[in-house]
Formats: C-alpha cells, structure tokens, sequence
C-alpha cells in the first residue's frame, strides 16, 4: 500500500527565511509524485509534478527536488503570499490514477 | 476560466436526509475523482470515473453514490446521511494519461447534525 508522510505538520517562517519541507514516500513503483498547494476555504492547486530520482522542478521562490524515497520543497526567501498548507501525493505504478495524499505542511510566513 | 466548478458550496443536513453533490468541467477531461478531506487525514479518494458512463470505487466509497451521464458532470450522492460524512468534498479533473496532473474545484463544505 502507497504512503505518505509529511514533515512537519506546521512551520512558522519570518519572511525571507528560507526552509525545507519534506515527503516522505513509499510506493511499489513510481510514475510520479505530485505537489500541491492549497489556501484556506479553497481546493488544491498544481505545482509540480517529479517523475524520477534526480529530477528538479522550480517555480518563483518553490523548488522541489526528488530521491527514491522522498521529495523536498524548498521555500527560498518566502514572502507572506506563500503561507499556505503544501500537500504531496504519489501515483504508484500499482495505483491507476489514484494519488495517495499526505496529510500536507501548514506554512505560515509572517513579514 | 472555470475549470472545475462544484455546486452548492455549503450544505447542511440532517441526519438520514439525501442529497447531491455536482461537480462539472470545462477542459474536456476524460477522468474525474471525488474526494474528501478531513483534518490530519490528507485527501481520500471516494469514487472516480474513466469516462462517460464508467465510476469505479476509491478508498472510502462506502455510503456513497456516483453517477458519469455526461464527460464534463460527475454527481456524488448521499443517499441516507450520517454524521460521520460531515466533511468537505473536493471533485478533481485530469487528462487521459493516468500520471498527469489533477485539477481540483474549491470543495463543498458538508454538515451532517
């Protein structure tokens, strides 16, 4: 069975701070992990989407990375338009179309 | 642009009481998905559907009804409610391709007293 895990479950930034959230994963084989972002009262956005270890996808201050058992989303220099909850989800080979969520990182960046 | 549009909003029920739940998109996408989501618990997948006239079970499908008439409409029932489906929906829409991306509504915030 797919799972995902992600840490922490809630960050505290000062705007400018620049972190890390991490994915953890474990899926039977990997056509992609996907990366979403989601603001309060409203559905999931698409960021990104990784298919294999060594792969890196970038957007504005967002840059997400991929190994064979995790994935990490790096903050550089966030400012308080990205305080948002950040959800991961995998699509195993074994899974058709079906992701598998985390339970997603509560960020907050305060200016 | 619409994309994914979900209707109503807001809803509250009764306990036993039925009703549906409507999703509907606008980007001709073959696959669509209902899921729910609840505190710390991630979003799990209800019901989904490969195209028109074809629904397949999820995750958590029990107590729960689809319905894919049309390839752009995809309905989610509540037949007899219970408290244990207070929660908010979210209907998603992706390409033909299984590993492409989902494209989600903003969700129906559902209380069931």
């Amino acid at each position: 069975e797919d799972q995902v895990t992600q840490s922490p479950e809630a960050l505290r930034l000062q705007e400018g701070e620049s972190s890390s959230l991490n994915c953890s994963y474990t899926v039977s084989g990997l056509r992609g992990l996907f990366w979403y972002r989601q603001d309060p009262g409203k559905g999931p956005e698409f960021l990104f989407t990784l298919y294999s270890a060594g792969e890196e996808k970038e957007k504005e201050r967002l840059k997400a990375t991929l190994t064979k058992k995790e994935s990490f989303l790096h903050i550089t220099a966030p400012k308080p338009e990205d305080s948002a909850t950040y959800l991961c989800a995998v699509l195993g080979t074994d899974s058709w179309g079906k992701l598998q969520f985390g339970a997603g990182t509560q960020v907050v960046v305060t200016p | 642009n619409a994309g994914v549009t979900q209707t109503p909003k807001f809803r509250v029920l009764k306990t036993g009481q039925s009703m549906t739940l409507l999703c509907a998109q606008d980007m001709n996408h073959e696959y669509m998905y209902w899921y729910r989501q609840d505190p710390g618990m991630g979003l799990r997948l209800i019901h989904y559907s490969v195209g028109e006239g074809t629904t397949a079970k999820g995750e958590v499908p029990d107590g729960y009804n689809v319905s894919r008439l049309k390839k752009q409409n995809f309905l989610l029932g509540l037949e007899s409610a219970a408290p244990s489906q207070t929660s908010v929906y979210f209907c998603a829409s992706s390409r033909v391709a299984s590993n492409q991306p989902q494209h989600f509504g903003d969700g129906t915030r559902l209380s069931i007293l």
